[in-house]
């Protein structure tokens, strides 16, 4: 069975702070997402990496950043928090570009 | 810009009933629709579908793609309380470079009463 974890299952943090969210896939997967989920809006691609040291923008890439140093592991990266970054920020796996992808147990960020 | 609708937004239903969630798409380059149940917390893949007219089944759960209509159903027959969930449907572009961005709707939340 495939396994995405997360760092966090509940965060909180103050406005202005560094917050580190980080992803860990063990199945050897090539590919690995950031997405963010709110009510009404649904799944929206934050980042992507298709390799290691790899990362290409999402659909809202602004106020965050991405690294993958290596290949079952990947962070993301809010350099300062805002209270419009509160919401529930899922981790997702493929192993190739057109297969499914697998998805961590997500991370709900409150900025306060 | 890639689009998914999905209908209804709530449903509640009865256990024993069967219902229906329809998903929509506007997609340049289709290659596959995929539908996901979440429950409290990640969602978990049920279903890629690629080919028109081809039903996929697991077990009370069904979909089929029209890719004519531009239009895919999902099918849970005999409902359950543990089926009490948020079904997301979402589209995958032909890979034109690095990796395939998934598109999803909103989703549509299901409840199953006793």
């Amino acid at each position: 069975d495939v396994k995405v974890t997360q760092s966090s299952r509940y965060l909180v943090k103050r406005t202005g702070e560094k917050v580190f969210l980080e992803c860990v896939q063990d199945m050897d997967h090539e590919n690995m997402f950031w997405y963010r989920q709110d009510p009404g809006l649904g799944l929206r691609l934050i980042y992507f990496s298709y390799d290691v040291k790899m990362k290409e923008k999402g659909d809202i890439p602004e106020g965050y950043s991405v690294s993958r140093e290596k290949k079952e592991r990947f962070s993301l990266i809010l350099e300062s928090a805002s209270t419009n970054q509160t919401s529930m920020y899922l981790c997702a796996s493929s192993l190739r570009p057109h297969y499914e992808q697998y998805f961590g147990p997500g991370t709900r960020l409150t900025v306060t | 810009e890639d689009k998914v609708v999905q209908s209804p937004l709530s449903l509640v239903v009865h256990e024993g009933d069967t219902v229906t969630l329809n998903c929509s798409y506007e997609v340049t380059n289709f290659r596959s629709l995929l539908w996901y149940k979440q429950e409290k917390k990640a969602p978990t893949f049920l279903f890629m579908l690629t080919s028109s007219g081809i039903e996929k089944k697991s077990g009370r759960l069904s979909s089929i793609l029209d890719k004519k209509e531009l239009f895919s159903i999902l099918n849970i027959t005999a409902t359950q309380t543990g089926d009490s969930a948020i079904y997301l449907c979402a589209v995958l572009p032909i890979n034109t470079g690095t990796a395939s961005k998934l598109t999803f709707g909103t989703g549509t939340r299901l409840q199953v009463t006793l």
